[in-house]
């Protein structure tokens, strides 16, 4: 199984309030994580990745963080959000097969910032 | 990162096949080509991959040129359920780049 889990689902915060959004995976151990994030209407932003505990690299300067703390969990943060934080946060890990590495994506977690 | 062109939006029929194209002209020999979907509110969803030659699987085909400079997802009888966002992504080193996608809808 590869089954990815995010909570919460959804999130209403305001603006200045600290935010964390957990993901915890199943399956084969030491994966890539993944933290991407969706504007209403919009593509998907790559915002963090993890190639195993510890190991954050941020693709996009921002008021956001990312720590894996354990193998399995992936957790993004923040100290005050803003408006323009409001989105639809998805949780990803990679998976080998066919030649080439494909990511598996988990349920999501709405966010709306007030 | 190798870009890809898609349309912004087709529009098919239930239980009519649909060929959903995409361009990369800037393709390298390494990078595969992928295909995700995302219905409405959900994450998105691995569709297929391949590399040169075509691919089939339970969900759709690959067919990509031999110059492999664009590929065709071919879902080969469009269900309701198949109207969703679809993306076509070149393969990048531990990432992936999704563009704006087509937005598929399927008429009944």
């Amino acid at each position: 199984s590869q089954t990815i889990h995010q909570w919460p689902a959804t999130l209403v915060q305001p603006v200045g309030s600290p935010l964390s959004l957990e993901c915890t995976v199943e399956g084969t151990s030491n994966p890539n994580l993944y933290w991407y994030r969706q504007a209403a209407g919009r593509g998907l932003q790559l915002l963090f990745y993890s190639v195993g505990i510890g190991q954050i690299s941020s693709e996009v300067p921002q008021n956001l963080s990312a720590s894996r703390p354990q193998d399995r969990q992936f957790i993004l943060s923040s100290k005050k959000l803003l408006l323009s934080d409001s989105g639809f946060y998805l949780c990803a890990r990679e998976f080998r097969g066919g030649g080439t590495d494909t990511q598996y994506f988990g349920p999501g977690t709405r966010l709306t910032v007030l | 990162d190798a870009k890809t062109t898609q349309p912004n939006s087709m529009e098919s029929n239930e239980e009519e096949p649909v060929h959903l194209p995409c361009n990369h002209s800037t393709i390298s020999g390494t990078d595969y080509i992928h295909w995700y979907r995302q219905l409405p509110s959900q994450g998105p969803e691995y569709v297929i991959h391949g590399l040169t030659s075509n691919v089939n699987n339970r969900m759709a085909s690959l067919a990509i040129a031999e110059d492999r400079k664009s590929s065709t997802l071919i879902l080969h009888r469009a269900t309701l359920r198949d109207a969703a966002v679809y993306y076509c992504i070149l393969s990048a080193p531990q990432k992936l780049v999704f563009g704006q996608g087509t937005r598929l809808t399927i008429n009944p």
